[in-house]
């Protein structure tokens, strides 16, 4: 069975940097795995922060960035905001059709 | 603006099964892929399934047996069967938007609680 793992949870000061992974039980993360990220904040829908590892949606500020770290897939959140504190959730595209989240990070900021 | 809009029972019986329906307004079902994503409270999210425009379809393997994902261009709609509910199956359901592209999940619903309980 396919487990996408994430952190479970990172404090990161007011303007600070963080970096969140997404990992694959069953090997490394690459491109071919199309990795988006979302935010959640409590009762909310998900929000859309990156697709195709490294585009940020529409709206999205910049200091959210997206990549490949080693064999994993990252966020990082540059210059972080109280705004910020959300939980957020990757995905990963297996292929034929399927998509599988992450466990999700929850991020404070303080 | 796309916009997409849940709706269905919000209590379902045990062993019974759960139809929510998303309506999209602002935009065309046609030419994109629609899924239903579901949380549990105070859990993560979990995909659930997808379906094409055209009715072709791909499912969570761990929902399979139980899932039925349809569509009605004419409408605009599309609908999540889950049968043989359980209390696990207790959760709020979210339609969105799949890009056919980048495979990410691009406009969502506010998401609708459905609890399964006698």
């Amino acid at each position: 069975q396919t487990v996408v793992t994430q952190e479970p949870s990172f404090s990161v000061s007011p303007g600070g940097t963080v970096t969140l992974t997404c990992g694959l039980n069953s090997g490394s993360v690459s491109t071919t795995y199309y990795p988006s990220w979302y935010q959640q904040t409590p009762g909310q829908a998900p929000r859309t922060l990156i697709y195709s590892t490294n585009t940020r949606s529409s709206g999205v500020p910049d200091r959210f960035s997206g990549s490949i770290l080693g064999n994993k897939a990252a966020l990082t959140i540059t210059g972080a905001q109280a705004e910020d504190e959300s939980d957020y959730y990757c995905v990963l595209y297996m292929g034929s059709g399927i998509s599988v989240f992450g466990t999700g990070t929850k991020v404070t900021v303080l | 603006q796309v916009q997409l809009q849940e709706s269905g029972p919000g209590l379902v019986k045990p062993s019974e099964t759960l139809s929510l329906t998303c309506t999209v307004s602002g935009g065309s079902i046609s030419s994109y892929y629609w899924s239903w994503i579901r949380q549990p409270p105070g859990k993560g999210l979990e995909w659930i399934g997808y379906i094409y425009y055209s009715g072709s379809t791909s499912y969570n393997p761990s929902l399979k047996s139980r899932v039925t994902i349809s569509v009605d261009t004419s409408k605009n709609q599309f609908s999540l069967r889950l049968s043989s509910v359980t209390a696990a199956d207790t959760a709020v359901y979210y339609c969105a938007r799949r890009d056919g592209n980048s495979r990410a999940h691009d406009y969502w619903g506010r998401g609708t609680l459905v609890t399964v309980s006698s």
